[in-house]
Formats: C-alpha cells, structure tokens, sequence
C-alpha cells in the first residue's frame, strides 16, 4: 500500500463547477498536510496547507480527518486556469515528506 | 529569476555514461533536495541536505551520488545512468520548518 493515495483522475468538469480530491495516507504519526498544484511540464508550487480545523482561501478550501486518515481539496466555482495536477503531500516529521502521485483536473469551457 | 535553476532543462545520454544534474538557489536556504518524478508514482526522494556538511540518503539512491558544493549549490550525478533513470528531475530547497518546499524547473532526463 502507497503512503499516500490518490484518485489520478483525470476529472473533466466544466467552468463553474465544484470539484473534491480526496488523499488517503498511511502514517497515523503524520504531521503535516500540504496541497501543491503542478502544471503540464512545469515544478510543483504549494498551493495551500491543511490545518486541523480545516481552512479557506479563496474558491479553495482544503480539510484534515485525522481519524479517517484523509485530507481533501475543495474547488468552487472552477476555472479553466485552475487545470493541473494536484498532489497531496504528507509529513511525518523531520525530512520524511511523501508526495502523493497527483490527481489531474481539467476544467474545461 | 528564479529562486531555484536547474541545469541542463533537458539532456539525452547514453546507457553507461555518467552524467552531472545542477542546482542553484538564491533562497538561502540550509536544506536542499533532489527528487525525481516518474508518470503515476509522485515525486520520490533521492538525497536531501540539511547543510553543506550533512548529506543523506534519500529512499531511492542506488546509482545517483550528490555534492554539497556550497549552501546555494547541490548538483545530483548518475555515475553509470541507465534507460530506468530517465525521469524528470526536481532540486527544491526549503527553510527549516520544512512547510514550503521550492522546485527548480526541473531536468528531464532521457537514457537511451
């Protein structure tokens, strides 16, 4: 079993649409949560970070379930510039920092 | 320019040839990293540093060597590369907490 696991997608949705990723991971003694989007061809960029008690930026909104093991991504109100991949990344302290595969979104007109 | 550069973006060796992967980054930043990205398995840890005395292992580092030439600079060779080596690779660099990591663009990598 991965570490961390993603849904690779791709999810096909239109402008305007609400899309969720989920990312299951493996290491109850994880500590941090972290969303990055990564373009076609291009490096990974933080996106946002997952706190406990869930948090919101923009039209993006990421959560923790700590008894379940899973973090989330919300979109709303998709745009076609928000077309990427997006990887889930977990730490579990110190240098140990496990990059999901990515869940690939294309949003289209 | 950008906080983290990669040199070559591209390069095509050949099966047995040993070949040297740069970076460079103006972050100033302790901990520097080399990872490498293959279709469906996500970005895989091959050398961190956590300062230019200290170098460890990542969890794939058979066949890749690194050097710690300086805080800004990390260069990644494969001593004998091989057609599995070919992967994208990404150097990144991160401050202490570790919360944000910053890519270089990125060196795709073809054996053949």
């Amino acid at each position: 079993r991965k570490e961390v696991e993603q849904d690779p997608g791709p999810f096909n949705v239109p402008e305007g649409a609400t899309v969720a990723f989920n990312c299951t991971y493996s290491n109850s003694a994880s500590q941090s949560f972290f969303w990055y989007r990564q373009d076609c061809r291009k490096e990974p960029k933080l996106l946002m970070s997952v706190y406990s008690s869930g948090n919101e930026d923009g039209r993006f909104t990421a959560q923790l379930n700590r008894a379940s093991q899973y973090i989330s991504l919300l979109i709303r109100d998709s745009k076609l510039s928000d077309s990427a991949t997006y990887l889930c990344v977990v730490r579990a302290g110190g240098f140990k920092t496990i990059f999901g595969a990515g869940t690939r979104l294309f949003v289209k007109a | 320019d950008a906080d983290v550069t990669q040199t070559p973006r591209n390069r095509i060796t050949k099966t047995g040839k040993r070949i040297m992967l740069e970076c460079s980054q103006t972050k100033g930043h302790d901990r520097m990293y080399w990872y490498r990205q293959d279709p469906g398995l996500g970005l895989r840890l091959i050398y961190y540093s956590f300062d230019v005395k200290d170098i460890n292992k990542g969890e794939i580092s058979d066949g890749y060597s690194v050097s710690r030439q300086a805080q800004a600079k990390f260069s990644l060779s494969l001593e004998s590369a091989i057609p599995n080596q070919t992967a994208l690779y990404f150097c990144a660099t991160s401050d202490p907490t570790g919360a944000e990591a910053f890519f270089g663009q990125g060196t795709r990598l073809t054996v053949v």
